[in-house]
């Protein structure tokens, strides 16, 4: 089957740093992404990992281990507007077609 | 082109009337799909088009439901006899085509109230 695992919620503050950690059991993987969904929005793209190592765009940064079957987000210098759901997704095959989203990460920022 | 868009934004229905919604992708994606998401989920996949031919299915998408590109370029999902379990978001989003995966863009979704 297939299972895709995030924290429901996290909270942080302005300015501090959060990760959002996601682990994942697929038949087949080639890539991850994550994206982020504003409330009542379409989810929106922000990173793909498909080697290992660590991608970098601006505050966001992800990992990705695949012989652990783990990935995670960091968000640097957070903003109240970073306040919204962070979805995990897999991709299974090489053609790059379904999406497999976990359940997503609420991250609520307070200042 | 401003992005993926999706007709109606809202719709609501009885149990048991067909509904149709229409997603036009951006115009230089060759591939489409469809998710449906729930409040607290994530989206769930439910079919895929690269140019007019469906490539894959998600044993989710019930005899209920159809989906059709034409021409390659929109797309309409069609449920039929509609249920109360069926209230969600529908999204639609697009990606280019060739070797590997791509980003898929979004659209706005249509909320579907079944009542």
């Amino acid at each position: 089957g297939q299972n895709i695992d995030q924290p429901t919620e996290m909270t942080a503050t302005e300015g501090a740093i959060v990760q959002i950690n996601c682990t994942y059991q697929t038949s087949g993987f080639n890539g991850l992404f994550w994206y982020q969904q504003h409330a009542g929005e379409a989810p929106t793209f922000l990173s793909y990992n498909v080697l290992d190592g660590l991608e970098e765009k601006g505050r966001f940064s992800s990992f990705l281990s695949r012989s652990k079957g783990y990935s995670y987000l960091l968000l640097k210098e957070l903003q109240m507007k970073d306040s919204a759901s962070y979805l995990c997704a897999v991709t299974r095959n090489q053609a790059g077609t379904a999406l497999i989203f976990g359940k997503g990460t609420t991250l609520s920022v307070s200042s | 082109d401003t992005g993926v868009s999706q007709n109606p934004r809202h719709k609501i229905t009885k149990r048991g009337q067909n509904v149709t919604f229409r997603c036009d992708p951006i115009s230089e994606h060759n591939r489409l799909y469809w998710y449906r998401q729930t409040l607290g989920q994530g989206p769930e996949f439910l079919t895929y088009f690269q140019n007019e031919a469906q490539l894959e299915k998600s044993r989710l998408l019930s005899d209920r439901f159809s989906a059709e590109r034409p021409k390659g370029s929109f797309s309409t999902l069609e449920i039929q006899r509609t249920e109360q379990g069926d209230s969600a978001m529908y999204l639609c989003a697009s990606s280019s085509g060739g070797q590997g995966a791509r980003e898929q863009f979004f659209g706005p979704g249509t909320r579907l109230t079944v009542l």
